[in-house]
């Protein structure tokens, strides 16, 4: 089985401070990890992955994000926010072992950047 | 094009109704996926269409019922539906590749907004 956690609601900065969005994991092979950005009664747009190699990916709009495989976490970190980045965001993970193609969310973090 | 376009953007129908949402992707993606999305909530996967085969079905209700008639086009047919259905729906393709058939990144469509009376 496959599992995301992402153990924040929400999430406040200031615009121009760091943000980073949490998010843990759970498979029982190697995982591919994803983030998905969703913006108001839109659908979710692609961040970046983690599929191998270089556990710290760097993705669209200055997102990037770390993979720790001791700790089972992939954080999503912006070193200066905006704030059109306040939004909804999503983990997802992909046990590279299951059958089909199924990606399993996160439930989800807001963030909101306040001038 | 790199986009999966999503029709209607709105539609409202009562539970007597049939209605269709419609999909379309001309990526070359061969595998495509219908989800249900609640308000602040992640995306529920519904079905998944593979090479325009139904590889997965998350035990969805029968008044729901996926077409996929070419590499392209993903519908979603309605019937019957209960007001509990009024969801955000997405529609969702991917590249299928033997040697990374994991790892490649899900392309999400705007949605379809469906309001039941």
């Amino acid at each position: 089985a496959q599992s995301v956690a992402q153990p924040e609601d929400q999430v406040n900065v200031a615009e121009g401070n760091p943000l980073t969005v949490k998010c843990t994991y759970s498979v029982s092979g190697n995982p591919y990890l994803f983030w998905y950005v969703q913006y108001p009664n839109r659908g979710l747009q692609f961040l970046l992955k983690y599929i191998t190699g270089d556990n710290l990916v760097k993705g669209s709009y200055g997102f990037e994000a770390e993979f720790n495989k001791s700790q089972t976490s992939f954080h999503l970190k912006k070193p200066s926010a905006l704030v059109s980045d306040s939004a909804l965001y999503f983990c997802a993970v992909r046990d590279a072992k299951a059958a089909g193609n199924k990606l399993t969310f996160g439930g989800g973090t807001r963030v909101l950047v306040k001038p | 094009d790199t986009e999966v376009t999503q029709t209607p953007k709105h539609l409202v129908m009562g539970m007597t109704n049939k209605k269709s949402l419609k999909c379309e992707q001309h990526m070359g993606h061969r595998a495509m996926y219908w989800y249900k999305q609640k308000a602040k909530k992640p995306p529920e996967l519904m079905f998944v269409y593979s090479y325009e085969k139904l590889s997965i079905n998350e035990s969805v209700p029968s008044r729901f019922s996926p077409e996929c008639p070419n590499s392209s086009l993903l519908n979603l047919h309605l019937h019957a539906l209960q007001p509990e259905d009024s969801a955000l729906y997405l529609c969702a393709s991917r590249q299928e590749d033997m040697g990374l058939a994991g790892g490649n990144e899900q392309f999400f469509g705007p949605g379809t907004r469906l309001t039941v009376l």
